[in-house]
């Protein structure tokens, strides 16, 4: 596995305003991914995060909403933009290895703690 | 659209018991699977992946698996009250990307 960080681990925002996330990896990684987890809910994947382009999103979610970089292989930052209080919610990183026996298994950052006013 | 079906719960078992935790996907292309313990306030944690039809086994935890079925269980033995947590299983598609969770079972271990 690896160590992942991210940044900040939470923050109050106020509607119309964006934040951007940082998602830091201590080992180069294949595979980056953005998750979001609303309170009492499960894992919902926003976006795959890839190295020198566009990142791929998943249904109900776009890039002027969500965009997302990854400029090399160990960092990645996922933005929410103009914010709304529906956006309140714990954002995710992960990452994964496509080698191996641990082929596709995702590991997961901290998270984020979102809460927008 | 890829589904993995949990039961909600809470599963209540007393300390020392077996819990096991279910979980059914829809797409018969799935072939990992991948079971996460995440306990409140925290971000999911790997406990077990599985591959290949059977039992894989490690330590107090039992993954379970039937393609033919669409079926994943976990198996805890000796349960501890520290193992209640919110338990979310997980089918990855036949690309070993991207993953598809349920939405937990939640369990409760008693002393």
């Amino acid at each position: 596995s690896a160590v992942i960080s991210q940044k900040p681990s939470r923050d109050i925002c106020q509607r119309g305003t964006s934040l951007t996330i940082q998602c830091q990896v201590d080992s180069q990684v294949t595979m980056m991914f953005w998750y979001r987890q609303q309170p009492g809910q499960s894992l919902t994947l926003i976006a795959t995060a890839n190295q020198g382009s566009e990142a791929t999103y998943e249904s109900g979610f776009v890039i002027d909403k969500f965009p997302i970089s990854r400029p090399n292989l160990t960092f990645s930052t996922l933005t929410v933009s103009n914010m709304s209080p529906e956006d309140s919610s714990i954002y995710l990183c992960s990452v994964s290895w496509l080698a191996g026996e641990l082929g596709g298994t995702q590991y997961f950052g901290p998270g984020t703690r979102l809460l927008v006013l | 659209q890829k589904e993995v079906e949990q039961n909600s719960g809470p599963l209540s078992v007393p300390e020392g018991a077996i819990a096991s935790l279910n979980c059914t996907y829809s797409d018969r292309g799935s072939q990992s699977f991948f079971w996460y313990r995440q306990y409140s306030g925290k971000s999911p944690e790997l406990i077990m992946f599985i591959y290949s039809n059977g039992d894989k086994e490690d330590g107090r935890f039992t993954a379970q698996l039937n393609k033919a079925s669409q079926y994943v269980s976990l198996l805890i033995r000796d349960s501890q009250p520290s193992d209640s947590a919110t338990y979310l299983c997980a089918a990855g598609d036949s690309g070993y990307s991207t993953l598809t969770f349920g939405k937990g079972t939640m369990l409760l271990v008693s002393p």
